[in-house]
């Protein structure tokens, strides 16, 4: 069974940063295209990131560019995104999900709060 | 970056009653287009793929067409468990992007 296990949210002050994790178990992680999407409270879903399978490709929406990074540890069977310069608007329950070409399976959310 | 827009917002309809939703692409997607249902409290949950097929699993009152540009999501009878929001996503351009979602609602 496919399992992805988002951890690291909490609540952290305009400016500061956070490291999300996404432990995946039940398939080959090594595989696979990641991505990180996000939905804020009350709102729908927006796609924040992903990366490849060997982490040689990482695509960003605009308005995470330059402040976010995604990255893997296929050894450890982990997708990370790392947040930076965090705004109130990037206030939201980040999924991190497996790829077949459209997100397929997804954890359950890990919350993050950006307030001061 | 591609805008996806769909439509209703909101869908009041009772049990056993057809349901269709509308995905727009603000350019063509080809068939690079999904569909998700999420419940309060879940993640979303992948229902439809390159358009029209169906995940593994997912029962066949949920049926997807379209390519290109316009894409509809049809439920054949509600069940109770469907009353849910549906989202459509692209996935064939960069930035991917998602709708803003339908509520299918009970009447």
């Amino acid at each position: 069974e496919v399992l992805l296990v988002e951890s690291g949210g909490g609540l952290v002050q305009p400016g500061g940063s956070l490291r999300l994790s996404c432990a995946a178990s039940g398939f080959t992680f090594s595989n696979h295209w990641m991505t990180w999407v996000r939905q804020a409270p009350g709102k729908g879903l927006e796609w924040v990131a992903n990366i490849k399978q060997d982490g040689s490709e990482k695509y960003y929406v605009d308005s995470v560019k330059g402040r976010f990074t995604i990255f893997r540890d296929n050894a450890h069977n982990s997708l990370y995104l790392q947040m930076n310069s965090l705004r109130v608007e990037d206030t939201a329950l980040y999924y991190c999900a497996r790829n077949g070409g459209a997100p397929e399976h997804w954890g359950q959310g890990t919350l993050v709060t950006v307030s001061s | 970056e591609i805008l996806l827009t769909q439509s209703p917002g909101i869908l009041s309809l009772s049990p056993g009653e057809r349901a269709t939703l509308s995905c727009r692409a603000s350019q063509s997607v080809s068939s690079n287009l999904a569909w998700y249902q999420q419940k309060p409290g879940q993640a979303p949950r992948f229902l439809i793929y390159g358009a029209s097929s169906r995940v593994t699993g997912i029962p066949d009152r949920f049926s997807g067409s379209g390519s290109g540009t316009d894409f509809t999501l049809t439920i054949s009878r509600l069940e109770p468990e469907d009353f849910a929001v549906y989202y459509c996503h692209q996935y064939g351009s960069l930035p991917r992007t998602f709708g803003q979602g339908t509520k299918v609602e009970i009447k």
